[in-house]
């Protein structure tokens, strides 16, 4: 495997569901970071963990919950989940945080869908 | 507070046919002003990092450019491969901001 992968790459759950999405960088990166991508509407940042630690979030409902382990891993717990929150998620990974000079590499993405 | 702005919001091009896309900022400290391209269903690919105003860089057809308020990213001849949503993001203090991308249709 190579750059960012992200599983699964697609999901339907419902409303009372609890279930994770998981990413991994192969990039040897210190930096890890999740985005919502509705229709329309920009990139929106989650969350944003450096060095294993979370260093951002950016007002998200609790029914998100992020977990890093380490440096190359990723997951995004998902549980009662409202139908607004189906979107693209994005996982990407930076060199380090660096105070947004460094570029970020993406993963495929998964497309969520909560009936 | 730190805004990113992209125009236009849609573009549809003959092959061959060059054309620009803006994204206008403002900032209070700019880190790097970055451009991926984002196919459907896919996450944005990594084009380009500029970090100051003059600076250019170039890939193929495409050429970015930066100014103090704007950068362009300019797409010469364009080919139907080309067609896909074109994002440009704001680094500032340890994070991207991203403008909502302009979809480029590129037509034989």
């Amino acid at each position: 495997e190579t750059g960012v992968t992200q599983t699964p790459r697609h999901l339907v759950m419902g409303m009372t569901n609890k279930k994770s999405l998981k990413c991994e960088q192969h990039l040897g990166h210190n930096a890890m970071y999740w985005y919502k991508q509705s229709a329309k509407k920009p990139l929106e940042l989650m969350f944003v963990y450096n060095f294993k630690e979370q260093t951002e979030n950016n007002s998200v409902p609790s029914r998100f919950s992020p977990e890093c382990p380490n440096s190359s891993h990723l997951f995004l717990h998902l549980h009662t989940l409202q139908p607004e929150d189906s979107a693209l998620y994005l996982c990407a990974s930076s060199q380090d945080e660096a105070g947004g000079y460094n570029e970020q590499f993406f993963g495929p993405g998964t497309r969520l869908t909560v009936l | 507070e730190d805004q990113v702005t992209q125009s236009p919001e849609a573009l549809r091009l003959q092959e061959g046919e060059s054309s620009s896309l803006n994204c206008s900022y403002t900032v209070s400290g700019l880190r790097g002003l970055f451009w991926y391209r984002q196919d459907p269903g896919k996450g944005p690919e990594f084009l380009f990092t500029l970090y100051s105003a003059g600076e250019e860089k170039e890939k193929e057809r495409l050429k970015a450019t930066l100014t103090k308020k704007e950068s362009f990213l300019h797409i010469t001849a364009p080919k139907p491969e080309d067609s896909a949503t074109y994002l440009c993001a704001l680094g500032s203090w340890g994070k991207l901001q991203f403008g909502a991308g302009t979809q480029v249709v590129v037509t034989p």
